[in-house]
């Protein structure tokens, strides 16, 4: 069974600093890993989806990579402002199922 | 316009009463799913449906059943509720149950407060 892990459970950063959070999974055979934001009381907002044969996707001020191999993924997120700060998640997909982390609590000081 | 709705926002309601909280999906997707996350900001999934067939029924009890009149709705009925169901229920929906297209949808939650 797949177990996705994030670490640092939490961090914070000054305003403008770049940041990488990181995700790790145990079974390298997903077929995709998807990015997410929640904020408080609110729901998941997809940020990036990387399918298994990709390496990385971009938008905007994220990047996000995908180590198979090593069963990891990365979400880099450039020049953070404080509308940055959330709680991201990783989610790596069974064969029709996600599988989520436990996510990493961002905050950005202004 | 808002992609995947739920209702109601928050519940509250004694235990062993029984509630149910909709969902609807206005992208054309195929597939449906319940989420729960607990206390613990803990996201497990709990059922998913494709054109209105269950294809996903992790090992929750009995006294939840979902149903989907269609495939751009689906709702969530449980019945004689327990102190432990409180969490938050996300709806989603994708595309389709198929790997290649996986990218998910949430709907803003819905709190869920058993005293």
């Amino acid at each position: 069974k797949q177990e996705v892990t994030q670490i640092p459970a939490a961090l914070s950063v000054p305003e403008g600093e770049n940041l990488v959070l990181n995700c790790s999974f145990t079974d390298s055979a997903i077929y995709n890993l998807q990015w997410f934001r929640q904020d408080p009381g609110k729901g998941l907002t997809s940020l990036l989806l990387i399918q298994s044969s990709q390496r990385e996707q971009t938008s905007g001020r994220l990047n996000a990579s995908l180590d198979k191999s090593s069963g990891r993924s990365t979400l880099y997120i450039a020049a953070s402002q404080p509308g940055d700060s959330a709680t991201y998640l990783c989610a790596g997909s069974g064969a029709n199922n996600l599988f989520f982390g436990t996510g990493t609590r961002l905050t950005v000081i202004p | 316009d808002t992609a995947v709705s739920q209702t109601p926002k928050y519940l509250v309601t004694q235990m062993g009463n029984d509630k149910s909280i909709k969902c609807e999906q206005n992208l054309g997707h195929d597939t449906m799913y319940w989420y729960k996350q607990d206390s613990k900001k803990f996201l497990k999934i709990m059922f998913s449906y494709n054109n209105k067939e269950l294809i996903i029924n992790e090992t929750v009890p009995n006294r939840f059943s979902p149903k989907s009149p269609d495939k751009a709705h689906l709702n969530l009925h449980i019945n004689s509720l327990e102190l432990g169901d409180s969490a938050v229920y996300f709806c989603a929906s994708s595309q389709d149950w198929q790997r290649s297209s996986y990218e998910q949808y949430f709907g803003p939650g819905t709190r869920l407060t058993v005293t």
